[in-house]
């Protein structure tokens, strides 16, 4: 089992639509979470942390479920411009790495 | 706020020959990382440092690949022989603290724009 897993995608779907990402982790010492979000050919950025309360920013809301070992984010009102590719990021303990899940491409079209 | 630098941006080389990569963090970020990212893969950790000792090397090919990070500032990736497979993009990032702090963002990560490595 991966340590990181997302829903491969690609999610196709209108402006204006809700989409909601996934990811599972298995390591259940894990204490960091984010979303992060890559354009095509750059670097990928930070989009939002996770907090164990859930959290919003925005149009976007990110939720954390220790019991299941999942997170979630809720695009809401997609915008062209959200299109990109949406990574996991799960961090384990004091010192351990960030391991990244392999990303969902989502395309936003008028 | 000067970004993370990296160098060079893109690099064409044959297998079997050698190549490096220079990452520059931002400054005062105590933790650097070295990220290999495979076309229509996310990254995948290479080493980890924690100002110039290594925190995690676990993933990162020893017999191919080397990295340092002199005087915990600025940090080098060698790939010598590489192979076909190396083919990716190298991501440096930085973060003030390392994964597991406690202070609220301190261990955000911030990446360079990479180098991006293509071995014919």
């Amino acid at each position: 089992r991966k340590e990181v897993e997302q829903d491969p995608g690609p999610f196709n779907v209108p402006e204006g639509a809700t989409v909601a990402f996934n990811c599972t982790y298995s390591n259940s010492a894990s204490q960091s979470f984010f979303w992060y979000r890559q354009d095509c050919r750059k670097e990928p950025k930070l989009l939002m942390s996770v907090y164990s309360s859930g959290n919003e920013d925005g149009r976007f809301t990110a939720q954390l479920n220790r019991a299941s070992q999942y997170i979630s984010l809720l695009i809401r009102d997609s915008k062209l411009s959200d299109s990109a590719t949406y990574l996991c990021v799960v961090s384990a303990g004091y010192n351990n790495d960030m391991r990244f899940g392999a990303g969902t491409r989502l395309t936003v079209k008028p | 706020e000067a970004g993370v630098a990296q160098s060079p941006r893109y690099k064409i080389i044959e297998k079997r020959q050698s190549v490096a990569f220079w990452c520059n963090p931002i400054s005062g970020h105590a933790t650097l990382y070295w990220y290999q990212q495979i076309l229509g893969q996310g990254p995948k950790l290479l080493i980890q440092f924690q100002n110039n000792g290594v925190v995690d090397d676990s993933q990162l090919p020893k017999d191919r690949f080397s990295a340092e990070r002199l005087k915990g500032v600025d940090s080098t990736l060698k790939i010598q022989p590489a192979k076909l497979e190396d083919s990716a993009v190298y991501l440096c990032a930085s973060s003030l603290e390392p994964s597991g702090s406690r202070t609220s963002g301190a261990n955000v990560l911030t990446f360079g724009a990479g180098s991006r490595l293509t071995v014919l």
